[in-house]
This record gives C-alpha cells, structure tokens and sequence, in this order.
C-alpha cells in the first residue's frame, strides 16, 4: 500500500530558528501533498496544499512566509516553519494523494510534534 | 469555520458493545472518509463512501451517507479496547482537499 514517511517525528528548537519538516511518498508519485497542523485534542486545520512544481496554495489565516512550502520532486515536500515562535508549537501533518488510490483514501504521515522554546 | 461537527465528542463504552459517531458537513461533497488517529500518531484511512452510496461495511465497520442531511455515520460493532482512539470525518470536495471534522475520541473500556 501507499506509505507515507515524515521526518522529524519529532522536534525541539529555539524561538527564532527555523525548522525543516519532510513528507516523502515512497512507493508512489504525488502530485499533491497537504499540510494539516493539530492542537491537543483537536482536529486537524489543513494548512496548505503543496502542488509539485508550483507554489503552494495556502488556506485562508495561514502566512505564507512564516511556513515555506517546497515540492520540488513527486515524492518529496518540505515545511520550513521559519523564526518560530513559542505559539507555533504544534503537531504538523502531511498527506499525500495517489492518483491511483485516491479512491481509497489519503496516505497520512506519522506526523512531526515541534515544541518551540 | 473549515470543519465540520462530530458527535459525540468523546465516547466512553464497555468492550463487546457497539459504538456510533456522527459527522455533520456544510457544503456538498465528491465523497467522504473516516480515519482513525492514535494518541499523537498519524491517521489511519478507515473507509471511504461516495457521495451516491448510501452505506458501506468494512469488517466491523458500517458507515452511512445522507446527502439531503449531509450527515454521516460510523458504526463500529463488536468494540475491542485496540479501538480506543480519536475517530475524524473528512470530506472531500472538489479540489482534493479534505476539510475534516472536530473528531469523537472513543474510550473502549477492556
């Protein structure tokens, strides 16, 4: 089946820096990424959607220079939440659609939980 | 707001008895999925039903589909304590992008 692999799983960094959150699709090619963040005991909020070749579409109330997106590849998209900040502690999800599979669903990653302080 | 409402919001039942959790949505929809999310982990794809099905079963799963109420329900018969988990609708809509509920997280008590 379509797997999906997110790297970091986790994440501890200073307020200021930046980090760098991968989403591989590795038996499939997609086109498609997503970007879901998560707070404790809620549901996920997509935040954008990584389209490879092309810049990302970002959801209304996401800033797009605060979270680069970069899909360079059909099996690769990267989030840079850039000069975090304390409030940007949160868990980040991708997901990948399989243009043969979408009918099955959505491959998710595990998910990276970053702690910024 | 993006998502849609789930009930119950938590769900708390004894092993062996059947479990039912409510999806509501806004806007109408190519179709709509069911994943399964344990603590801190990522989701897990449970079923999918198109907008023109009206149920579906997969194992002990049964979901149902009301287009006319945009409504949606996951059954889980037989619970077992490994279905302790946060259970999430999402919708699909035409740009592929799916917009998910506010979750039901389910206690199953062994």
């Amino acid at each position: 089946g379509a797997v999906v692999s997110q790297h970091p799983s986790w994440v501890i960094c200073k307020s200021g820096t930046s980090v760098k959150i991968e989403c591989r699709s590795l038996d499939f090619q997609a086109t498609t990424m997503f970007w879901y963040r998560q707070f404790p005991k809620q549901s996920l909020m997509l935040m954008a959607t990584s389209n490879e070749g092309s810049k990302a579409t970002y959801e209304q109330g996401v800033e797009k220079d605060k979270f680069l997106i970069n899909h360079a590849s059909l099996t690769l998209s990267t989030l840079t939440v850039t000069s975090a900040h304390p409030e940007d502690s949160s868990f980040y999800i991708c997901s990948a659609r399989d243009e043969i599979l979408a009918n099955y669903g959505y491959t998710f990653g595990s998910g990276t939980r970053l702690t910024v302080v | 707001s993006q998502q849609g409402e789930e009930d119950p919001q938590a769900l708390s039942i004894q092993e062996g008895e059947n479990a039912t959790m409510n999806c509501s949505y806004k806007t109408s929809i190519n179709n709509l999925q069911w994943y399964r999310q344990n603590s801190g982990r990522g989701l897990v794809h449970l079923i999918l039903i198109r907008s023109n099905e009206r149920e579906k079963h997969s194992g002990r799963l049964r979901v149902t589909l009301d287009t006319s109420k945009k409504s949606s329900s996951l059954l889980i018969t037989a619970s077992r304590a490994a279905d302790t988990a946060s259970y999430f609708c999402a919708t699909d809509r035409s740009s592929y992008k799916l917009i998910f509920g506010s979750g039901t997280r389910l206690l199953v008590r062994p």
